[in-house]
């Protein structure tokens, strides 16, 4: 998985319960991205950053915040986690922005399910 | 209606088989088209891209783009079980953003 980790693998947490996922990378790539994963929607994408303290919001961005003080760690937050958040997310890591030649690789993943 | 439609399966198939596998979408200014592979609890790991229309060809794999009919397609000849996965096309006007298919289910049976 090109040098990704994501922690934790697997969570059940309760609705309304504040919660952090952690993707470190050890690639030295510049822009590292958050997506979920769900039935029939394939990956959307959350957040993405482009550097140290630079971030944007995805396409399904509501109840997410994310957090890269350091090249190798981007962190998701889920405020206060509501059933519609359970999923799979994946992080992303890529050396530039562009698509084609900029691949994405991505982490192993994480189970997040909110009771 | 989504930007990029994909058939979600699953399609089963014998080994040895040649598998088409195929994604339509609707925004032209597309240029660049992948496809990426997602086994069981892993995360997705790019096969192929191409840019613009034309074919790309990859040791059993090639990928088509036929801009004109905003369709793409992926083959895969001899198929063997360990090609057993999800397969997901992705698009990108040229910038990180990608707009992702469901995915297909393939089963390449023994």
């Amino acid at each position: 998985d090109a040098g990704i980790t994501q922690s934790p693998r697997h969570k059940v947490t309760e609705t309304g319960t504040p919660v952090t996922l952690r993707c470190h990378q050890t690639e030295n790539h510049r822009y590292m991205y958050w997506y979920r994963q769900d039935p029939g929607h394939g990956l959307r994408l959350i957040h993405y950053s482009y550097g140290v303290k630079d971030t944007d919001k995805g396409e399904v961005s509501d109840g997410y915040s994310v957090s890269r003080s350091k090249t190798e760690d981007f962190l998701l937050t889920l405020e206060s986690a509501t059933s519609s958040q359970t999923s799979v997310y994946f992080c992303a890591i890529s050396e530039g922005g562009g698509a084609g030649t900029d691949t994405q690789y991505f982490g192993p993943g994480t189970r997040l399910t909110v009771l | 209606q989504k930007e990029v439609e994909q058939d979600p399966g699953p399609l089963s198939v014998p080994e040895g088989a040649i598998v088409s596998l195929n994604c339509t979408y609707s925004n032209s200014a597309f240029q660049y088209f992948m496809w990426y592979r997602q086994y069981s609890r892993k995360g997705p790991e790019l096969l192929m891209y191409t840019y613009s229309s034309g074919n790309k060809e990859d040791g059993r794999f090639t990928a088509q783009v036929d801009k004109s009919s905003k369709y793409i397609s992926l083959f895969i000849r001899d198929s063997q079980p360990s090609d057993s996965a999800t397969y997901l096309c992705a698009m990108s006007r040229g910038n990180y953003q990608l707009i992702w298919g469901a995915g297909t289910k393939l089963i390449i049976k023994p």
